[in-house]
Protein backbone atom coordinates (compact mmCIF):
# COMPACT_ATOMS: atom_id res chain seq x y z
CA UNK A 1 0.00 0.00 0.00
CA UNK A 2 0.91 3.58 -0.38
CA UNK A 3 2.06 6.16 2.10
CA UNK A 4 3.06 9.42 2.02
CA UNK A 5 4.87 10.84 5.58
CA UNK A 6 5.08 14.23 6.33
CA UNK A 7 6.92 14.63 9.56
CA UNK A 8 6.57 18.20 10.33
CA UNK A 9 3.25 19.69 11.34
CA UNK A 10 3.93 23.12 11.17
CA UNK A 11 7.29 24.83 9.77
CA UNK A 12 8.69 28.22 10.91
CA UNK A 13 10.67 30.56 8.59
CA UNK A 14 11.61 33.91 8.27
CA UNK A 15 10.85 35.95 5.10
CA UNK A 16 13.86 36.20 2.98
CA UNK A 17 15.02 32.87 4.63
CA UNK A 18 15.04 29.68 2.70
CA UNK A 19 12.69 27.15 3.30
CA UNK A 20 12.28 23.07 3.05
CA UNK A 21 9.34 21.22 3.35
CA UNK A 22 10.12 17.56 4.11
CA UNK A 23 7.84 14.75 2.27
CA UNK A 24 8.71 10.97 2.52
CA UNK A 25 6.74 8.07 0.85
CA UNK A 26 6.63 4.47 0.83
CA UNK A 27 5.12 2.42 -2.51
CA UNK A 28 6.46 0.08 -4.90
CA UNK A 29 7.27 0.75 -8.21
CA UNK A 30 8.31 4.02 -9.87
CA UNK A 31 5.50 6.41 -8.17
CA UNK A 32 4.16 10.22 -9.89
CA UNK A 33 4.83 12.66 -6.91
CA UNK A 34 3.16 16.03 -6.25
CA UNK A 35 3.16 18.90 -4.00
CA UNK A 36 -0.25 20.68 -3.43
CA UNK A 37 -0.82 23.75 -1.60
CA UNK A 38 -3.79 24.75 0.26
CA UNK A 39 -5.01 28.57 1.42
CA UNK A 40 -7.76 29.04 4.12
CA UNK A 41 -10.97 28.43 2.93
CA UNK A 42 -9.56 26.96 -0.40
CA UNK A 43 -9.14 24.25 -2.57
CA UNK A 44 -5.49 22.61 -3.50
CA UNK A 45 -3.72 23.92 -6.01
CA UNK A 46 -1.10 22.48 -7.98
CA UNK A 47 2.67 23.08 -7.36
CA UNK A 48 4.60 20.65 -9.29
CA UNK A 49 5.09 17.22 -9.85
CA UNK A 50 7.66 14.60 -10.37
CA UNK A 51 7.37 11.81 -13.28
CA UNK A 52 10.91 10.84 -14.38
CA UNK A 53 13.87 12.89 -15.40
CA UNK A 54 15.61 15.08 -13.46
CA UNK A 55 15.20 14.74 -10.03
CA UNK A 56 15.19 18.79 -9.39
CA UNK A 57 11.93 19.75 -10.18
CA UNK A 58 10.61 23.16 -11.11
CA UNK A 59 7.29 24.40 -10.00
CA UNK A 60 4.91 27.28 -9.53
CA UNK A 61 5.21 30.19 -7.50
CA UNK A 62 9.55 30.02 -7.31
CA UNK A 63 8.80 26.10 -5.83
CA UNK A 64 11.32 23.48 -6.67
CA UNK A 65 11.47 20.02 -5.41
CA UNK A 66 14.01 16.73 -4.80
CA UNK A 67 13.47 13.77 -5.93
CA UNK A 68 15.65 11.75 -4.12
CA UNK A 69 15.11 7.93 -4.82
CA UNK A 70 17.32 6.01 -2.34
CA UNK A 71 15.41 8.16 0.73
CA UNK A 72 11.94 8.03 -0.73
CA UNK A 73 11.74 11.57 -0.05
CA UNK A 74 10.37 14.66 -1.84
CA UNK A 75 11.29 17.65 -0.18
CA UNK A 76 9.52 21.24 -1.34
CA UNK A 77 12.05 23.81 -1.14
CA UNK A 78 11.89 27.45 -2.05
CA UNK A 79 15.17 29.91 -2.24
CA UNK A 80 13.55 32.76 -0.36
CA UNK A 81 10.54 32.22 1.46
CA UNK A 82 7.02 35.16 1.50
CA UNK A 83 4.81 36.17 3.83
CA UNK A 84 2.48 34.79 0.91
CA UNK A 85 3.68 31.77 1.10
CA UNK A 86 2.06 30.99 4.45
CA UNK A 87 -0.34 28.22 4.09
CA UNK A 88 -0.89 24.19 4.25
CA UNK A 89 1.19 21.98 2.31
CA UNK A 90 0.47 18.52 0.99
CA UNK A 91 2.72 15.93 -0.93
CA UNK A 92 0.77 13.53 -2.79
CA UNK A 93 1.88 10.06 -4.42
CA UNK A 94 0.06 8.20 -6.82
CA UNK A 95 0.72 4.86 -8.98
CA UNK A 96 0.85 5.11 -13.03
CA UNK A 97 0.00 1.80 -13.08
CA UNK A 98 -3.08 1.98 -10.92
CA UNK A 99 -4.49 4.79 -12.29
CA UNK A 100 -7.96 4.66 -10.76
CA UNK A 101 -6.60 4.79 -7.45
CA UNK A 102 -5.24 8.36 -7.26
CA UNK A 103 -3.85 10.52 -4.99
CA UNK A 104 -2.88 9.78 -1.78
CA UNK A 105 -2.10 12.42 0.19
CA UNK A 106 -0.21 12.76 3.09
CA UNK A 107 -1.13 14.59 6.37
CA UNK A 108 0.11 18.19 5.30
CA UNK A 109 2.50 20.68 6.70
CA UNK A 110 1.50 23.97 8.15
CA UNK A 111 4.00 26.73 6.78
CA UNK A 112 3.76 30.37 8.96
CA UNK A 113 6.43 32.79 6.86
CA UNK A 114 7.31 35.43 9.20
CA UNK A 115 7.97 39.07 8.21
CA UNK B 1 -7.42 29.72 -10.54
CA UNK B 2 -8.46 26.67 -11.75
CA UNK B 3 -11.99 25.32 -14.15
CA UNK B 4 -13.31 23.29 -11.28
CA UNK B 5 -16.41 24.52 -9.62
CA UNK B 6 -18.07 23.13 -7.20
CA UNK B 7 -21.90 23.83 -5.77
CA UNK B 8 -23.19 24.56 -2.83
CA UNK B 9 -19.62 26.31 -1.18
CA UNK B 10 -21.21 25.26 2.44
CA UNK B 11 -23.95 23.10 3.91
CA UNK B 12 -25.51 22.02 6.85
CA UNK B 13 -27.19 18.91 7.37
CA UNK B 14 -29.13 16.95 10.04
CA UNK B 15 -27.63 13.28 10.96
CA UNK B 16 -29.59 10.86 8.79
CA UNK B 17 -30.39 13.06 5.91
CA UNK B 18 -28.89 12.62 2.40
CA UNK B 19 -27.24 15.40 0.37
CA UNK B 20 -25.85 16.15 -3.20
CA UNK B 21 -22.79 17.39 -3.95
CA UNK B 22 -21.67 18.99 -7.79
CA UNK B 23 -18.87 19.22 -9.41
CA UNK B 24 -17.98 21.17 -12.92
CA UNK B 25 -15.34 19.81 -14.58
CA UNK B 26 -12.24 22.25 -16.47
CA UNK B 27 -12.91 22.08 -20.08
CA UNK B 28 -11.94 18.96 -21.71
CA UNK B 29 -11.56 17.21 -18.38
CA UNK B 30 -12.99 13.94 -18.91
CA UNK B 31 -12.09 12.07 -15.13
CA UNK B 32 -13.43 13.28 -12.09
CA UNK B 33 -12.44 12.32 -8.68
CA UNK B 34 -14.09 13.21 -5.45
CA UNK B 35 -11.99 13.64 -2.01
CA UNK B 36 -13.27 14.11 1.77
CA UNK B 37 -10.92 16.13 3.98
CA UNK B 38 -11.43 15.97 7.38
CA UNK B 39 -10.47 18.81 9.67
CA UNK B 40 -6.84 18.58 10.14
CA UNK B 41 -6.01 16.00 7.57
CA UNK B 42 -5.40 15.58 4.14
CA UNK B 43 -7.61 14.72 1.28
CA UNK B 44 -9.30 11.07 1.41
CA UNK B 45 -9.92 9.23 -2.15
CA UNK B 46 -13.79 8.70 -2.34
CA UNK B 47 -13.98 7.70 -6.09
CA UNK B 48 -13.42 8.62 -10.08
CA UNK B 49 -15.17 8.71 -12.76
CA UNK B 50 -14.18 8.17 -16.25
CA UNK B 51 -16.72 8.63 -19.05
CA UNK B 52 -19.56 8.29 -16.79
CA UNK B 53 -18.48 4.63 -14.90
CA UNK B 54 -16.81 4.73 -11.34
CA UNK B 55 -13.46 3.25 -12.27
CA UNK B 56 -11.69 3.84 -8.97
CA UNK B 57 -13.01 3.57 -5.07
CA UNK B 58 -11.43 4.64 -1.53
CA UNK B 59 -12.36 2.69 1.47
CA UNK B 60 -15.63 4.46 1.73
CA UNK B 61 -19.17 2.67 2.41
CA UNK B 62 -21.48 2.63 -0.45
CA UNK B 63 -23.70 4.78 0.92
CA UNK B 64 -21.10 7.55 -0.75
CA UNK B 65 -22.06 7.28 -4.32
CA UNK B 66 -21.91 9.22 -7.60
CA UNK B 67 -22.67 9.82 -10.98
CA UNK B 68 -20.83 11.37 -13.89
CA UNK B 69 -23.22 13.38 -16.93
CA UNK B 70 -21.89 13.37 -19.94
CA UNK B 71 -20.70 16.72 -20.03
CA UNK B 72 -18.12 15.37 -17.55
CA UNK B 73 -19.86 16.91 -14.47
CA UNK B 74 -20.34 14.91 -11.11
CA UNK B 75 -22.18 14.39 -8.22
CA UNK B 76 -21.35 12.70 -4.98
CA UNK B 77 -24.20 11.74 -2.50
CA UNK B 78 -24.30 10.71 0.49
CA UNK B 79 -27.10 8.67 1.98
CA UNK B 80 -27.44 8.12 6.19
CA UNK B 81 -25.53 11.19 7.05
CA UNK B 82 -23.44 10.93 10.00
CA UNK B 83 -21.83 13.43 12.18
CA UNK B 84 -18.22 11.85 11.20
CA UNK B 85 -19.38 12.97 7.68
CA UNK B 86 -18.41 16.56 8.35
CA UNK B 87 -15.66 17.58 6.40
CA UNK B 88 -14.64 19.20 2.77
CA UNK B 89 -15.50 17.91 -0.24
CA UNK B 90 -13.31 18.03 -2.82
CA UNK B 91 -13.83 17.65 -6.45
CA UNK B 92 -10.83 17.07 -8.91
CA UNK B 93 -10.78 16.54 -12.81
CA UNK B 94 -8.03 15.71 -15.18
CA UNK B 95 -7.62 14.95 -18.70
CA UNK B 96 -7.54 11.32 -19.58
CA UNK B 97 -3.36 10.05 -18.99
CA UNK B 98 -2.51 13.38 -17.30
CA UNK B 99 -0.60 12.79 -14.02
CA UNK B 100 -1.77 15.88 -12.26
CA UNK B 101 -5.51 16.96 -11.42
CA UNK B 102 -7.01 20.33 -10.38
CA UNK B 103 -9.20 20.65 -7.63
CA UNK B 104 -12.21 23.34 -6.97
CA UNK B 105 -12.96 25.31 -3.63
CA UNK B 106 -14.60 22.52 -2.30
CA UNK B 107 -17.98 21.63 -0.63
CA UNK B 108 -17.49 22.33 3.23
CA UNK B 109 -20.40 19.99 4.86
CA UNK B 110 -21.40 20.44 8.46
CA UNK B 111 -24.05 17.31 9.83
CA UNK B 112 -25.53 18.20 12.94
Amino acid sequence: AQSVAQPEDQVNVAEGNPLTVKCTYSVSGNPYLFWYVQYPNRGLQFLLKYITGDNLVKGSYGFEAEFNKSQTSFHLKKPSALVSDSALYFCAVRDPDNYGQNFVFGPGTRLSVLP
Amino acid sequence: ETGVTQSPTHLIKTRGQQVTLRCSSQSGHNTVSWYQQALGQGPQFIFQYYREEENGRGNFPPRFSGLQFPNYSSELNVNALELDDSALYLCASSLEGAAEAFFGQGTRLTVV
